[in-house]
């Protein structure tokens, strides 16, 4: 079955700056790939996703880029902002399968 | 809209007891999922149901663990009995049919003693 794996386990920026979380993949069939953003005592919050059918996708500070030949994604927050700091997951699947989970980044913003 | 809203938040049992938990998913959410998330973890499928009936439940432990959805709106997860490794947040989400986006709520926290 899928495999995802999510580097860095935790991720510490100064206010501002880019955060880069890197995941990937072990199934060239999956086409689906969110992002969730989880805070302490929360669920897990959409905010971001893209499909196997285009490379990037941006939504104000948030983007993913998608490499399929490589099967790696990633999530980019650019002018980080102290409400940033939160663990983040990537995920994929493919068709009705279930989504299957990286192990969360742990990003801290530092003011 | 109203998101996905479970109870009870939190829950203490000592093993062996059994702990139920309810699901009541987004308005129109035909699809319904049961995930299991242990601390520094992301989320494990445990059952997904499309209106009342089961699509995958390959990854739950059938032996204490059963789910239902019997009028195809909310849900219940049901533990007997629980042992230690059960202490995890139990988390419900919902999404519509043909993979779209799945929306979590808050979970449940459950620690066994």
């Amino acid at each position: 079955g899928e495999n995802v794996e999510q580097h860095p386990s935790t991720l510490s920026v100064q206010e501002g700056d880019s955060a880069v979380i890197k995941c990937t993949y072990s199934d060239s069939a999956s086409n689906y790939f969110p992002w969730y953003k989880q805070e302490l005592g929360k669920g897990p919050q959409l905010i971001i996703d893209i499909r196997s059918n285009v490379g990037e996708k941006k939504d104000q500070r948030i983007a993913v880029t998608l490499n399929k030949t490589a099967k790696h994604f990633s999530l980019h927050i650019t002018e980080t902002q102290p409400e940033d700091s939160a663990v983040y997951f990537c995920a994929g699947k493919k068709g009705n399968t279930p989504l299957v989970f990286g192990k969360g980044t742990r990003l801290s913003v530092i003011a | 809209e109203a998101g996905v809203a479970q109870s009870p938040r939190y829950k203490i049992i000592e093993k062996r007891q059994s702990v139920a938990f309810w699901c009541n998913p987004i308005s129109g959410h035909a699809t319904l999922y049961w995930y299991q998330q242990i601390l520094g973890q992301g989320p494990k499928l445990l059952i997904q149901f499309q209106n009342n009936g089961v699509v995958d439940d390959s990854q739950l432990p059938k032996d204490r663990f059963s789910a239902e959805r019997l009028k195809g709106v909310d849900s219940t997860l049901k533990i007997q009995p629980a042992k230690l490794e059960d202490s995890a947040v139990y988390l419900c989400a919902s999404s519509l049919p043909g993979g779209q986006p799945q929306h979590f709520g808050d979970g449940t926290r459950l620690s066994i003693l």
